[in-house]
């Protein structure tokens, strides 16, 4: 059973038109993070949370918004995206509990998002 | 800032052959990981190294880890067409920095 669920798969928005991607999670993981992921490049780090307290990356773009309102759950709001901003979105948990069993990080299949 | 580098970024192998990739990161760390990746798919993950001189070993991968030179290596043993994919390390700092980063991946054909 999939553990970490993003929706939607696929999403194409137009131009400027806010757009929102979700993750849901049944591990009850304390970190979740949201990573933006372009053709042939690797996963980039946009921003994370332990807990309700959220790390930023200093480099991601104003235009990206984040929500986590409880455990399980946590949103990706683009406001305003731009071409540039078509890729593959993908949200990861894990324990933060170091030396915990868990260590695992897993990761949603992906929201491939287009904008036109 | 936590830097995780990964070499080689291609690598063209025949089957049956062996070969190593090589992670490097910057500053002490928590967790090590590798993950393979499938074009247009998400990430799977492969291993989770926590401590100084782990090694883990699924079918032809090995992955190691020597936290005082910040390196992990994957090895892989006779590859076969299957094993195909981009393999990506990522480093967690853990300590209540959990900034899970990555590696710029390798991606790896295997030639019958």
């Amino acid at each position: 059973d999939a553990m970490v669920i993003q929706n939607p798969r696929y999403q194409v928005t137009q131009f400027g038109k806010p757009v929102t991607l979700s993750c849901s999670q049944t591990l009850n993981h304390n970190v979740m993070y949201w990573y933006q992921q372009k053709s042939s490049q690797a996963p980039k780090l946009l921003f994370h949370y332990y807990d309700k307290d959220f790390n930023n990356e200093a480099d991601t773009p104003d235009n990206f918004q984040s929500r986590r309102p409880n455990t399980s759950f946590c949103f990706l709001d683009i406001r305003s995206p731009g071409l540039g901003d078509a890729a593959m979105y993908l949200c990861a948990t894990s324990s933060a509990m170091t030396g915990a069993e868990d260590t695992e990080a897993f990761f949603g299949q992906g929201t491939r998002l287009t904008v036109v | 800032e936590l830097k995780v580098e990964q070499n080689p970024l291609f690598l063209s192998m025949q089957e049956g052959k062996n070969y190593t990739i090589y992670c490097n990161y910057s500053t002490t760390s928590d967790r090590l990981y590798w993950y393979r990746q499938d074009p247009g798919k998400s990430l799977e993950s492969l291993f989770v190294l926590l401590s100084n001189g782990a090694v883990k070993q699924e079918g032809r991968l090995m992955a190691s880890l020597d936290t005082k030179a910040r390196l992990s290596t994957l090895h892989i043993t006779a590859a076969v067409h299957d094993l195909s994919a981009t393999y990506f390390c990522a480093v967690d700092r853990g300590y209540n920095n959990n900034d899970m980063r990555f590696g710029a991946g390798t991606r790896l054909t295997v030639k019958p």
